[in-house]
């Protein structure tokens, strides 16, 4: 069955740096495009970028361009997230979700940001 | 970017009662449409695909319709586990945008 697992929640200061991975099984990995939603305490859902796991290309949402980092490990089958120049309103459950429009999900990672 | 208006903000049902959301597309999108479903603490779960297409093992009290600019997602009958938060998401092109949301409360 298809699984997207992804790392533990982290706490960060202000200005850091976060790093997060969603292990994918079950499926062929390179046949599913893999996009980050991150869901603010409260808030909607919102759409941060997506990655073709098969070649590596990406499509970044404009308010992130410049902070946002996904990359992919094939040997692996996990996809990363990074996001850097960390500030409070980055506080959010942060998600991968496979395919268009995406099907399944990852459980989610929470990332605070808090000094 | 497109943008997906979404109606009502929020709405208070009852057991047995049909249900209508309704997502705007601020142009058109063909029927480029997903409806998900989040309960409190969990991931979305995609109930609707291609504007009416029901995800596999989703009731069919649940129905999605439209193309171009206006969609709906239906709900004929409320159950007491369908009291949740529902989303449109476009993803007719980049950025993919998502509805501000609908909470559905008793």
């Amino acid at each position: 069955q298809v699984q997207l697992v992804q790392s533990g929640a982290e706490v960060k200061k202000p200005g850091a740096s976060v790093k997060v991975s969603c292990k994918a099984s079950g499926y062929t990995f390179t046949t599913y495009f893999m996009h980050w939603v991150r869901q603010a305490p409260g808030q909607g859902l919102e759409w941060m970028g997506v990655i073709d796991p098969s070649v590596g290309s990406t499509t970044y949402a404009q308010k992130l361009q410049g902070r946002v980092t996904m990359t992919r490990e094939t040997s692996t089958s996990t996809l990363y997230m990074e996001l850097s120049s960390l500030r409070s309103e980055d506080t959010a459950v942060y998600y991968c979700a496979r395919g268009t429009p995406p099907d399944y999900w990852g459980q989610g990672t929470l990332v605070t940001v808090s000094s | 970017d497109i943008q997906m208006t979404q109606s009502p903000s929020s709405l208070s049902a009852s057991v047995g009662d049909r249900v209508t959301i309704t997502c705007r597309a601020s142009q058109g999108i063909r029927n480029d449409l997903g409806w998900y479903q989040q309960k409190p603490g969990k991931a979305p779960k995609r109930l609707i695909y291609a504007a009416s297409s029901l995800q596999s093992g989703v009731p069919s009290r649940f129905s999605g319709s439209g193309s171009g600019t206006e969609f709906t997602l239906t709900i004929s009958s409320l159950q007491p586990e369908d009291f949740a938060a529902y989303y449109c998401l476009h993803h007719n092109s980049y950025p993919l945008t998502f509805g501000g949301g609908t909470k559905v409360e008793i």
